[in-house]
Parts: structure tokens; C-alpha cells; sequence
């Protein structure tokens, strides 16, 4: 799985939009960017995935740069509950199983009051 | 639906004890993985189960770890015997290949090892 870079800490205020950078340079055509975060004290948490469009859910956006070497995550109004660690993790998804998740050190994102 | 389940939520035990770990995934998931999380290596995988078989364990980290799954709904990780540096919190995860979310890991709580 490709290789990620992600600030190891941001800051954001309440009600902002909070954006999450990711560098991948070295992806693979057929590698997906996911989106997990883990709260304190809590197991990590899906957010979002997309291979080259970008993607939105209830949750976060995801915006893929046209060549795919860069990523960013956004949280359109953050709130206090989304202080949390962010991990950007590259992987392959061929359909025909699933492993494991490598995690790399995330950025560790506090929304400030 | 309860998400993934695990037991306990915190262990502490000394040194040379049997520990034994419990996870019941989401019903109907077919993959469970297990990782550690400790502050110096961060989150790693340690072995996961497809159909309750082991497909890779590549990252136990040595004979003293094993884990099973008996059937869909329960794996256990055991360490025996236990060591101070095996202190971590340990999670467990399930996912299905099924739908359009397809491979989405979800985690459960976790289990706070202490190993005095």
C-alpha cells in the first residue's frame, strides 16, 4: 500500500469548516483513499473512501486532486465532537477480499470553543 | 444492531498470567481482525479470519500471541503467557465484502491491557 503524509496536529474553531490534508504521492491507479478517525478512548471510526471523484456522506467530504497524489478531508461545520485523530490510509481494493488496515500516525485534529 | 463486542473492557493481570481476549463481530460480517494500539508502534494488525479461517497472522508478534474463531460470532486472542511490554489496548473489527461500502472495518471499543 502506497505511503501517506499527514500534519501530525491542526486546529480549527467551532463551527468551521476543518481541512484535512493527505499526500500520496505514489499511488496506484487501482488504490483507494480511506478516511478513519479514532476519538479518545474509542476504536477508530470509518469516515469516508473514493478512488478518484470526490465523494460526500453525512459525515465529510473527500476532495482527490486530478492526479491523486494529494487528498483532502473536510468536516464542513466541526464541532467539538470531532476533536479527534484523523487517518488517512491508501490501500488496494481488488473486490476479491478484504485485509488489513495500515495505520500510519494521523493528524491529530482539536477543535477549539 | 450492537456493533462489534468485546470483552473485557480492561484486564489487569501480572506478569505470566494467561490472558484471554473476546470479540463477537456484526452479525453477518465474514472478516474479523485483530489489532494492538500502543503509543510507541501505534495501531497495528495483528491477524484476521475470513469465514473463521486465519488468512494472515503475519503480525502476531510471537508464539506467546494466538487467536481463534470457533464460529461467526466469537473469536478470542490469547497471550500466554503474558509480559509487561504486551500491555496495550487491543481492538477488534469486522467487515463484509457485501454492498457498495464494501471492505469498511468497524472497530469495536477495545480491551485496556495491563500487564504488571
Amino acid at each position: 500500500d502506497a505511503k501517506t503524509t499527514q500534519p501530525t496536529s491542526m486546529d480549527c474553531a467551532e463551527g468551521r469548516a476543518a481541512n484535512l490534508p493527505c499526500n500520496h504521492s505514489t499511488i496506484s491507479g487501482n488504490e483507494y483513499v480511506y478516511w478513519y478517525r479514532q476519538i479518545h478512548s474509542q476504536g477508530p471510526q470509518y469516515i469516508i473512501h473514493g478512488l478518484k471523484n470526490n465523494e460526500t456522506n453525512e459525515m465529510a467530504s473527500l476532495i482527490i486532486t486530478e492526479d491523486r497524489k494529494s487528498s483532502t478531508l473536510i468536516l464542513p461545520h466541526a464541532t467539538l465532537r470531532d476533536t479527534a485523530v484523523y487517518y488517512c490510509i491508501v490501500r488496494v481494493y481488488s473486490g476479491g477480499g478484504a485485509d488489513g488496515l495500515t495505520f500510519g500516525k494521523g493528524t491529530h485534529l482539536i477543535i477549539q470553543p | 444492531d450492537a456493533g462489534v463486542i468485546q470483552s473485557p473492557r480492561h484486564e489487569v493481570t501480572e506478569m505470566g498470567q494467561e490472558v484471554t481476549l473476546r470479540c463477537k463481530p456484526i452479525s453477518g460480517h465474514d472478516y474479523l481482525f485483530w489489532y494492538r494500539q500502543t503509543m510507541m508502534r501505534g495501531l497495528e494488525l495483528l491477524i484476521y479470519f475470513n469465514n473463521n479461517v486465519p488468512i494472515d497472522d503475519s503480525g502476531m508478534p510471537e508464539d506467546r500471541f494466538s487467536a481463534k474463531m470457533p464460529n461467526a460470532s466469537f473469536s478470542t486472542l490469547k497471550i500466554q503467557p503474558s509480559e509487561p511490554r504486551d500491555s496495550a489496548v487491543y481492538f477488534c473489527a469486522s467487515s463484509t465484502q457485501g454492498g457498495l461500502i464494501t471492505d469498511t472495518q468497524y472497530f469495536g471499543p477495545g480491551t485496556r491491557l495491563t500487564v504488571l
